[in-house]
């Protein structure tokens, strides 16, 4: 048990939909990191944000958002669901932004598929 | 920007014996981590092992050691005495430094799928 949750763990959807994902870091963690998992894009990296504040993005598209929120937990909204979003979306934590020595801890994922 | 490149989409070993998974990396930051994780069918990321690119000696976890060759940019995985449980994806993955100071996110390789033979 890595100490990141993330909920649901499962969701299946329809085109055009809007889900949100929900992801609690490991105690103590300020970094929390959202990834996106597909057969064709492999692991790919979305948005990190640390302490509540956006520090960097990845391959996130207009329609995806996510924020951080004062308890430091994460969501993350995606909406105008099309096919190929079905994917599973990992959250991960890290303790601080300094660091490049500590791996990033994962969630279990929540697998979206949108039919 | 960095670079991970695992150029074997699968590999097979038999049970007991030890396999090597390859990874090549590619950056310019001048101080970097390399990690190994582990991605069995139920789908959680499992961290195996850390190298820190100024580390003089190879990492090893248990069964789990690197074989870092930095002037190769190569970070491979060697898995000894291999068990049916080993049978999962394999993620190699780099972090480095921003100018800023702060560490980057992850960046992953496309991965290495295990199977272990009984």
């Amino acid at each position: 048990d890595s100490g990141v949750t993330q909920t649901p763990k499962h969701l299946i959807t329809a085109t055009g939909q809007r889900v949100t994902l929900r992801c609690s870091p490991r105690s103590g963690d300020l970094s929390v990191y959202w990834y996106q998992q597909s057969l064709d894009q492999g692991l790919q990296f979305l948005i990190q944000y640390y302490n509540g504040e956006e520090r960097a993005k990845g391959n996130i598209l207009e329609r995806f958002s996510a924020q951080q929120f004062p308890d430091l937990h994460s969501e993350l909204n995606l909406s105008s669901l099309e096919l190929g979003d079905s994917a599973l979306y990992f959250c991960a934590s890290s303790p601080g932004l300094a660091a490049f020595t500590g791996e990033l801890f994962f969630g279990e994922g929540s697998r979206l598929t949108v039919l | 920007a960095q670079k991970i490149t695992q150029t074997q989409p699968g590999m097979f070993v038999q049970e007991k014996e030890a396999v090597t998974l390859d990874c090549t990396y590619d950056t310019s930051d001048p101080s970097y981590g390399l990690f190994w994780y582990k991605q069995p069918s139920s789908g959680e990321m499992i961290f195996l092992i850390y190298q820190g690119s100024y580390d003089q000696q190879n990492a090893t976890e248990g069964r789990y050691s690197l074989n870092f060759q930095k002037a190769r940019k190569s970070a491979n995985l060697v898995i000894s005495a291999s068990q049916l449980g080993d049978s999962a994806m394999y993620f190699c993955a780099m972090r480095g430094t921003l100018s800023s100071g702060s560490a980057r996110q992850l960046t992953f390789g496309s991965g290495t799928q295990l199977t272990v033979l009984p």
